[in-house]
């Protein structure tokens, strides 16, 4: 069974700093790894994923994330935050070839200070 | 409508009452979820349904009550809930059950006295 840890349940930032939230995970087998973000009062969306091929992986809005299975993880990076991005994000796993059930971490919420 | 739909958004109920949620996803996908999103716990993946079909019903307790009339609609029956039982609960669909994209809807937050 995969299991997902996220190690900073808040992260405060300024505006325009650079951030990155970590996310560890465990599996016997290969995975799929997800971030996803919920902005205040909805629901999830899909920032980013790696399937495969290059281990870095890049959202539209400035966000990148980094497969790396040495060290089970799947960090989320920002060079340069705004207000906009203050948020909770989830890392998420799945099993290659298994039944798609994603395995989510306990959260990251995100606050961007002016 | 676009996307994945969820109703009511809001939701105050008794212990010894009886309602529904609601989710309807306009995107054709053929699989859907209930997950229950508790504060400072990870989502918990309550029931999938596949074409219709009950694929996964994660030792969720039976005053919750899944039901799929057909692969644009889920609904979650609830009836003599608990006070811990408040949650957001979140619906979420896929293309179908083992594709690794699901998307979600924004919610009904679930107040129980």
């Amino acid at each position: 069974a995969q299991s997902v840890t996220q190690l900073d349940s808040q992260v405060p930032v300024f505006e325009e700093a650079p951030v990155e939230l970590r996310c560890n995970y465990s599996s016997s087998v290969s995975v799929y790894l997800f971030w996803y973000v919920q902005y205040p009062n909805q629901g999830l969306q899909l920032l980013l994923k790696y399937l495969s091929g290059s281990t870095l992986v890049k959202s539209i809005n400035g966000f990148e994330a980094e497969f790396n299975k040495s060290q089970t993880s799947f960090h989320l990076r920002k060079p340069s935050v705004h207000i906009s991005d203050t948020a909770e994000y989830f890392c998420a796993v799945s099993e290659v070839g298994g039944a798609q059930k994603l395995v989510f971490g306990q959260g990251t919420r995100l606050t961007i200070n002016p | 409508e676009t996307g994945v739909t969820q109703t009511p958004r809001h939701l105050v109920m008794g212990m010894t009452n009886k309602k529904s949620l609601k989710c309807e996803q306009h995107l054709g996908h053929n699989a859907m979820y209930w997950y229950k999103q508790s504060a400072k716990k990870p989502l918990e993946l309550m029931f999938v349904y596949s074409l219709e079909e009950r694929v996964e019903n994660n030792s969720v307790p039976s005053r919750f009550s899944p039901e799929c009339p057909n692969s644009s609609h889920l609904f979650l029956h609830l009836h003599t809930l608990q006070p811990e039982d408040s949650a957001l609960y979140l619906c979420a669909s896929s293309q179908d059950f083992t594709y690794n994209e699901q998307f979600f809807g924004p919610g009904t937050r679930l107040t129980v006295l």
